[in-house]
């Protein structure tokens, strides 16, 4: 069965700490990994993954694929109030040549406090 | 605010009822999707639609039914609901079914009495 596991569940940190969240996954026909930010509504696109070590940032976040190992990180420098939420991490596939499906992780629950 | 338009944003209905839910984007994407959220929980996909054709139902109950009536539009038609189908329903577009990311929308929050 295709599973997409993220850890840690839950996370408390300081402002100014660095953090660093965890997605692997074992999804058959694999063609990207992407990373949300989910505050009281909408998941908010992070970023998208599809070639293994390349790393993608913006601002004071930055995310990295190994395909090879199957996992992904998200790194957050200088955390921030505003940078509390859920993250989700969900992988794209075609399950048997059809439209892609996105199979989200249970989300880390990150909690920034002053 | 997000480019996916969804209304209501809150509903409370009962067993018997028949309400909608609806969702719009002018992003111009020919993909759009119907996610439910339980609390604390992630996204489950229920539906995908690719050019206005239902290409992905994931065994999702016959008292949700989606509908498609343009490239822009998405509703999901609910009726005889159950308490354990209150939840939050998001809805989501992308380019085409094969492109990503999805961009989602805030989502309905529904109740059920």
């Amino acid at each position: 069965e295709d599973k997409v596991v993220q850890s840690p569940l839950s996370l408390v940190v300081h402002e100014g700490d660095t953090v660093t969240l965890n997605c692997s996954y074992e999804v058959t026909n694999f063609r990207s990994l992407l990373w949300y930010k989910q505050e009281k509504k909408a998941p908010t696109f992070l970023f998208m993954l599809t070639s293994s070590g390349i790393e993608k940032k913006s601002g004071r976040l930055s995310s990295i694929l190994d395909k090879k190992e199957l996992f992904s990180i998200l790194n957050i420098t200088a955390t921030q109030t505003g940078d509390s939420a859920v993250y989700l991490c969900a992988v794209g596939y075609p399950p048997q040549g059809g439209s892609e499906k996105l199979v989200f992780g249970k989300g880390t629950k990150l909690t920034v406090n002053p | 605010d997000t480019e996916v338009t969804q209304t209501p944003k809150h509903l409370v209905m009962g067993m018997t009822n028949k309400k909608s839910l609806k969702c719009e984007q002018h992003m111009g994407h020919r993909a759009m999707y119907w996610y439910k959220q339980k609390a604390k929980k992630p996204p489950e996909l229920m539906f995908v639609y690719s050019y206005e054709k239902l290409s992905i139902n994931e065994s999702v109950p016959s008292r949700f039914s989606p509908e498609c009536p343009n490239s822009s539009l998405l509703n999901l038609h609910l009726h005889a609901l159950q308490p354990e189908d209150s939840a939050l329903y998001l809805c989501a577009s992308s380019q085409d079914d094969r492109g990503l990311p999805q961009h989602f929308g805030d989502g309905t929050r529904l109740s059920i009495l």
